[in-house]
């Protein structure tokens, strides 16, 4: 089981660009959660997708979007880049019927986007 | 003031050292407690978990949470180098399972 997987791993844009960032959820799991995560700073959850509709949503601006496939695969959305998006993105995933600790969440090694 | 507040270190520790772990929150609606691990490079993994207050042991692992001073803490036994690693303390109130992170801690144990 290749757990969840994110690609790519490193990435560099340029202030004003759009990003597509993409996640594989583990084998089984129908849940997607994106965080973004600073350099020093815990993660930040951005937005959680289920059933191909956005779900929950954290505290960040429209410029973030995403989008859930019927495969449970899911893609994360920057547009108008700032210097400040620069970060590790994780995407988590759960399986369907999750306990509210969400204790069987498996988090991906990250995409670490750097704006210049 | 963040709702959640944990002291990045660097802790440094000899190998076999007990390792304590804190994060202080200032939201009374928390109810779930975690602790994630991570390794440089990786993604966070889910250690230890609990629900109100108490203690919890998992091997050499304990978390403790009392509710009455906000502060969570989890204390590592024999530690070893490859307990090396930033440990985030995360929680969330029932009925939004969306956990809010510390910024976490890193720790390095040197043979």
């Amino acid at each position: 089981d290749a757990g969840v997987t994110q690609s790519p791993t490193h990435l560099i844009k340029t202030r004003g660009q759009q990003v597509t960032l993409r996640c594989s959820p583990k084998s089984g799991h129908d849940t997607v959660s994106w965080y973004q995560q600073a350099l020093g700073q815990g993660p930040q959850f951005i937005f959680q997708y289920y059933e191909e509709e956005e779900r929950q949503r954290g505290n960040f601006p429209d410029r973030f979007s995403g989008h859930q496939f019927p495969n449970y695969s899911s893609e994360l959305n920057v547009n108008a880049l700032l210097l400040g998006d620069s970060a590790l993105y994780l995407c988590a995933s759960t399986p369907p019927g999750t306990s509210p600790l969400n204790t069987e969440a498996f988090f991906g090694q990250g995409t670490r986007l750097t704006v210049v | 003031q963040k709702e959640v507040e944990q002291d990045p270190g660097p802790l440094s520790v000899p190998e076999g050292a007990i390792v304590s772990l804190n994060c202080t929150y200032s939201n009374s609606a928390f109810q779930y407690f975690m602790w994630y691990r991570q390794y440089s490079r990786k993604g966070p993994e889910l250690l230890m978990y609990t629900y109100s207050s108490g203690n919890k042991e998992d091997g050499r692992f304990t978390a403790q949470v009392d509710k009455s001073s906000k502060y969570i803490s989890l204390f590592i036994r024999d530690s070893q180098p490859s307990d090396s690693a930033t440990y985030l303390c995360a929680m969330s109130p029932g009925g939004s399972y969306i956990p809010t992170f510390g910024r976490g801690t890193s720790l390095i144990v040197h043979p």
